[in-house]
């Protein structure tokens, strides 16, 4: 069946540097991906979609800027958390296909 | 807009109970419905789905039925287990029927099972 991974799995860093994550179809190719954050105890917001070749759409209320997204090819997409400050930290989870991946536990310090 | 309503939790019940968590959704047309499974420290996985009226989806023990009209899709175990604890998220796409379109979530509810 369809598997998404992510990388990292987790990563902690300093306030104001850039974390990039990864997030890959591992046996089939998705012109389109999504980004979704979700908070502790709750549940899963779309931050954007990833488009494959052009640029991501992203949700109302969502910073382009600080989260930015590259869909360079048909298996990867990757979400770029810039400037990272605490209110940053979060469990950002990709999905294509209806496939999730694992998620990646950000924490900023 | 569109959105997912699920029972909030959370939900504590002992080895072999009967589970029901209520999930309603608003929507304009017939989106597929979906119930994902998030246990402790890992990502979601799904569950089950259904993509039209009446079809019931089924795994692992547990069932849920899209039903129009209540706009419902309710999940049900008759039997639980201590294994099964975990937050069980209930989701509808955009009804795009394109088969890759973004989720819209509910909640979710945190289900403990004790022995």
């Amino acid at each position: 069946g369809a598997v998404v991974s992510q990388h990292p799995s987790w990563v902690i860093c300093k306030s104001g540097t850039s974390v990039k994550i990864e997030c890959r179809s591992l046996d089939f190719q998705a012109t389109t991906m999504f980004w979704y954050r979700q908070f502790p105890k709750q549940s899963l917001m779309l931050m954007a979609t990833s488009n494959e070749g052009s640029k991501a759409t992203y949700e109302q209320g969502v910073e382009k800027d600080k989260f930015l997204i590259n869909h360079a090819s048909l298996t990867l997409s990757t979400l770029t958390v810039t400037s990272a400050h605490p209110e940053d930290s979060s469990f950002y989870i990709c999905s294509a296909r209806g496939t999730f991946g694992p998620g990646t536990r950000l924490t900023v310090l | 807009g569109d959105s997912v309503t699920q029972m909030e939790g959370p939900v504590t019940l002992s080895e072999e109970a009967f589970l029901t968590i209520n999930c309603t959704y608003t929507a304009t047309g017939y989106p597929s419905l979906f119930w994902y499974v998030q246990y402790p420290g890992e990502g979601l996985q799904l569950l089950l789905k259904a993509t039209k009226a009446d079809d019931k989806g089924s795994n692992k023990g547990f069932e849920a039925t899209y039903r129009k009209e209540t706009t419902s899709f309710h999940l049900e175990k008759g039997s639980v287990q201590v294994s099964d604890s975990a937050v069980y998220f209930c989701a509808r796409d955009n009804n795009r029927n394109s088969g890759n379109t973004p989720l819209v979530f509910g909640k979710g509810t945190r289900l403990s099972v004790i022995a």
